[in-house]
């Protein structure tokens, strides 16, 4: 199926610095995601982006979190400062449109934060 | 959301034909029923979706009630790889929609 590629893998930081996660989605989607997966635990949704725009938040995504697509490149999630309870996988998905259309995932960013 | 209600788990031996159920009895007339599975250390990964008819692909057969209250999806001659976390999960119709993860159904295939 379609890839979405994310990077880096893996990234371990300090409490308190900023990092950005870099998610390359399918070439002609215009939907983008952001999930949050901590270690045993369910998959919850973050954020939905379409045309440079936020469309919808969960409360999962704090102040200091931020999103965007410059210039048609990566989608970008943005945590500045980052917290120890920010460690956990997150993942970028994408879609051709919004509503029901199929998601694709990527293979997930692993964010330690220590 | 409306919820789904899946078994924890569920066994299979390697060739078989698997049949997964899923319960969704406050479904609305606008939700769509899909199915992704993810396996450790990887993304989900789409395996179907269906609406009111039965659908097939060369992943999995997707079976939906005729009152849509449940479905259950069908996996022929199931190999190791095909052992996941499977999840069976509604999605709205509208603009930039949501996928709302349950714990999923762990399908283990023995050799």
């Amino acid at each position: 199926g379609p890839k979405v590629l994310q990077i880096p893998s893996h990234q371990i930081i300090d409490m308190g610095q900023m990092v950005t996660l870099n998610c390359d989605p399918v070439s002609n989607h215009l939907y983008f995601y952001w999930y949050k997966q901590i270690l045993g635990q369910q998959m919850e949704f973050l954020v939905n982006f379409y045309n440079g725009k936020v469309m919808e938040k969960s409360k999962l995504f704090k102040d200091q979190f931020s999103v965007e697509r410059p210039d048609g490149s990566y989608f970008t999630l943005k945590i500045q400062p980052t917290a120890l309870e920010d460690s956990a996988v997150y993942f970028c998905a994408s879609s051709l449109t919004g509503g029901e259309d199929t998601q694709y995932f990527g293979p997930g960013t692993r964010l330690l934060v220590l | 959301d409306a919820k789904t209600t899946q078994p924890d788990s569920m066994e299979s031996t390697e060739g078989e034909t698997v049949h997964l159920p899923c319960s969704h009895a406050t479904i609305s007339g606008n939700e769509y029923i899909y199915w992704y599975r993810q396996v450790p250390l990887q993304g989900p990964e789409y395996v179907t979706h269906g609406l009111q008819q039965n659908t097939t692909n060369s992943m999995a057969f997707l079976a939906i009630a005729s009152d849509r209250k449940s479905s259950t999806l069908i996996l022929p001659h199931v190999s190791l790889r095909d052992a996941a976390v499977y999840h069976c999960i509604l999605m709205q119709q509208g603009t930039g929609s949501k996928l709302s993860f349950g714990k999923g159904a762990k399908l283990t295939v023995s050799p």
